[in-house]
């Protein structure tokens, strides 16, 4: 069985510009979470989904993030325009709808911008 | 607000050595804790969680952890560490269900000496 799967691994873009990253969750996984740790920080909550609805989005960062989830299957994170402090590790972990069911995260995607 | 306390950023223990990594939690209720690692390139995995039952969690890869409800604690400990365990390791506090907002710790990096 696939992983949560996140594209890119790493990125590296001038302040200003527009990021998309991507995860993939493992089928049939309706819950999606993002979370983020910027360098020397906590791995922050960002977001959860529950199929293509936004459950809680109290921990997005400011209007320059957006997060969808098509479908309710991948999901992408937008961040435009992007900023030096958006710079960090950005995870994404999948879990069934079941109680004390497992969280699987993914690899992440390291977002540096310069 | 829950928060997580891990107040060792790094440590270093030689191979075959016992292990104690502390962590202290704040959260108003009964918390569901967790303790995650990252290895090098590697997403979180995790290692153990807590949410009800027997205050001595036992986990993956040898490790175990006790949640002791008096000091506000869930330390994670291995009796023999293996150079393989230098990883990364997250301790984390959740709300009823276990992954609605997980507030993670800062992490401590364990590094394993011959």
């Amino acid at each position: 069985e696939a992983g949560v799967t996140q594209f890119p691994s790493h990125s590296v873009i001038e302040k200003g510009q527009t990021v998309t990253l991507r995860c993939d969750p493992i089928s049939g996984h309706d819950n999606l979470y993002w979370y983020r740790r910027v360098m020397g920080k906590e791995i922050k909550f960002l977001l959860h989904f529950v199929k293509e609805s936004k459950q809680d989005e109290s921990g997005m960062p400011n209007n320059r993030f957006l997060a969808e989830r098509t479908g309710g299957t991948y999901s992408t994170l937008k961040v435009q325009p992007a900023e030096l402090e958006d710079s960090g590790v950005y995870f994404c972990a999948s879990r069934p709808t079941l109680e004390g069911a497992e969280a699987f995260f993914g690899q992440g995607t390291r977002l540096t911008v310069v | 607000a829950q928060s997580v306390t891990q107040p060792d950023i790094h440590i270093t223990v030689s191979e075959g050595a016992s292990l104690e990594l502390r962590c202290n939690y704040s959260y108003g209720a009964t918390p569901y804790l967790f303790w995650y690692v990252q290895s090098p390139g590697q997403g979180l995995q995790l290692l153990l969680k807590y949410f009800s039952g027997d205050t001595l969690v036992q986990g993956i890869k040898g490790f175990e952890a006790e949640f002791k409800r008096s000091q506000s604690s869930f330390n994670l400990r291995k009796p023999s560490v293996h150079w393989s365990d230098a990883a990364e390791y997250f301790c984390a506090v959740g709300a009823s269900g276990g992954y609605q907002k997980v507030t993670f710790g800062i992490g401590t990096k364990l590094q394993v000496i011959p």
